[in-house]
């Protein structure tokens, strides 16, 4: 079974603060990588995709080690409306061709006024 | 749609009651997959489509449940005689592709919470 682990938290932070949350997995086939967001039991909804060394968004940086089958998602300036569960999710199967996704459990991120 | 439509968004089911949850994909997606969300977040994969035809069901409960998808219908999931340990919110993604880059991003539907009592 490909296993994907994550530090559950809590991570509670002040607005304005910088916060990572880090990600490994076991897969070494898999070619894609994504991190979503949960809030309170809602769907998951896709932060960011990862398909090379790493990917910028505005205040999201989310970075590849392959060779450490490492993933990490940087959140500078935090808002409160970060406040949410962030899923690192990895397609199983090589290159992802199974589809499916393999979720980790999630990190928690409470952001604080 | 422009997005993934789940009904209903709640069900509540006696034990030993059937279950069935409704999943319409984006359109234009090819592929319909479905995971059940149980307490502290653990998602499990159940099965997935190719249009109507099954793609993967290797998560699929051997016994109690089904799914279908069939032309110009939604798709659905049907649990037999319910239990307890089924109360999860179910979550039905689509996607245009299963394998490669960007294309196989899965958008999430709003869920179906089942409660069995």
């Amino acid at each position: 079974r490909k296993e994907v682990e994550q530090d559950p938290g809590p991570f509670n932070v002040p607005e304005g603060a910088t916060v990572a949350f880090n990600c490994t997995y076991s897969n070494s086939a898999s070619q894609s990588f994504f991190w979503y967001r949960q809030d309170c039991r809602k769907e998951p909804k896709l932060l960011m995709s990862v398909y090379s060394s790493g990917n910028e968004d505005g205040r999201f940086t989310a970075q590849l080690n392959r060779a450490s089958q490492y993933i990490s998602l940087l959140i500078r300036d935090s808002k409160l409306s970060d406040s949410a569960t962030y899923l690192c999710v990895v397609p199983e199967g090589y290159g992802g061709s199974q589809g499916n996704l393999i979720f980790g459990k999630g990190t928690k991120l409470s952001v604080k006024p | 749609g422009e997005e993934v439509a789940q009904t209903p968004k709640h069900l509540v089911r006696g034990e030993g009651q059937k279950a069935k949850l409704y999943c319409a994909p984006i359109k234009g997606h090819s592929y319909v997959f479905w995971y059940q969300q149980v307490l502290k977040n653990e998602f499990k994969f159940l099965i997935s489509f190719q249009n109507e035809n099954v793609f993967d069901e290797t998560g699929m409960p051997k016994e109690r449940f089904s799914a279908k998808c069939l032309p110009n219908s939604p798709c659905s999931l049907e649990i037999q005689a319910t239990k307890l340990e089924d109360s999860a919110v179910y979550f039905c993604a689509s996607s245009q592709l299963a394998g490669g880059a960007t294309k196989n991003i899965q958008y999430f539907g709003a869920g179906t919470r089942l409660s069995v009592l």
